[in-house]
């Protein structure tokens, strides 16, 4: 079975450039989740979405990102325009099953942003 | 909001010394999780603790989850290099998976 796929796996971009990074989840998961990993700093949540509905987005920094799973299978995050704090590693997870709490996350290796 | 601490941030040790790290939520966990990333990699899953006061063994991991379910550790008997990387516990709250502030570990052989 496919683990949880992220791309790119790296990206280097200027400032005010735009980005979006692309999520497939493992088929079948329900919940799929966003993170991120700046330099040094902890893993931040910033999104959950069920399906297709966003369940919670308080991580979200600010307006500058924008998530998306259409039709409820991969999800694309969008960064724009992409500002130098923005850098770090945005991690994709998925977890199996709708409104339980406590399953296990399965984790994508990444995608490690550079914003210069 | 909630907010999920770990100390100490960075441990170095000898190979064959043991390593704690721990793990304090600002509010009360249904569960958590432990998970470790190498350097350069992704965080991989580790293991979940549900109970009160439960305490798992890995070999030589053990895992425990305070009887108040706001605060854990995990524990490393005998390191060996391969145990290298961050160690994140992550708490669950409100449907919400909160990744505590991680220790690196460091083993020196």
């Amino acid at each position: 079975e496919a683990g949880v796929t992220q791309f790119p796996s790296h990206s280097v971009i200027e400032k005010g450039q735009t980005v979006t990074l692309r999520c497939d989840p493992i088929s079948g998961h329900d919940n799929l989740y966003w993170y991120r990993r700046v330099m040094g700093k902890e893993i931040k949540f910033l999104l959950h979405f069920v399906k297709e509905s966003k369940q919670d987005e308080s991580g979200m920094p600010n307006n500058r990102f924008l998530a998306e799973r259409t039709g409820g299978t991969y999800s694309t995050l969008k960064v724009q325009p992409a500002e130098l704090e923005d850098s770090g590693v945005y991690f994709c997870a998925s977890s199996p099953f709708r409104g339980r709490t406590g399953n296990t996350i399965y984790f994508g290796e990444g995608s490690w942003l550079t914003v210069v | 909001g909630q907010q999920v601490m770990q100390i100490p941030q960075y441990q170095h040790v000898q190979e064959g010394e043991d390593f704690t790290t721990y793990c304090n939520s600002s509010t009360t966990l249904s569960n958590i999780q432990w998970y470790k990333q190498r350097p350069g990699g992704h965080p991989v899953f580790l293991i979940q603790l549900v109970k009160s006061g439960e305490v798992k063994k890995q070999k030589r991991l053990t895992f425990q989850f305070g009887e108040a379910k706001k605060n854990s550790s995990l524990h490393i008997t005998a390191t060996q290099t391969t145990d290298v990387g961050t160690y994140f516990c992550a708490g669950t709250a409100t449907n919400k998976l909160i990744f505590g502030t991680g220790t690196r570990l460091q083993v020196f052989p």
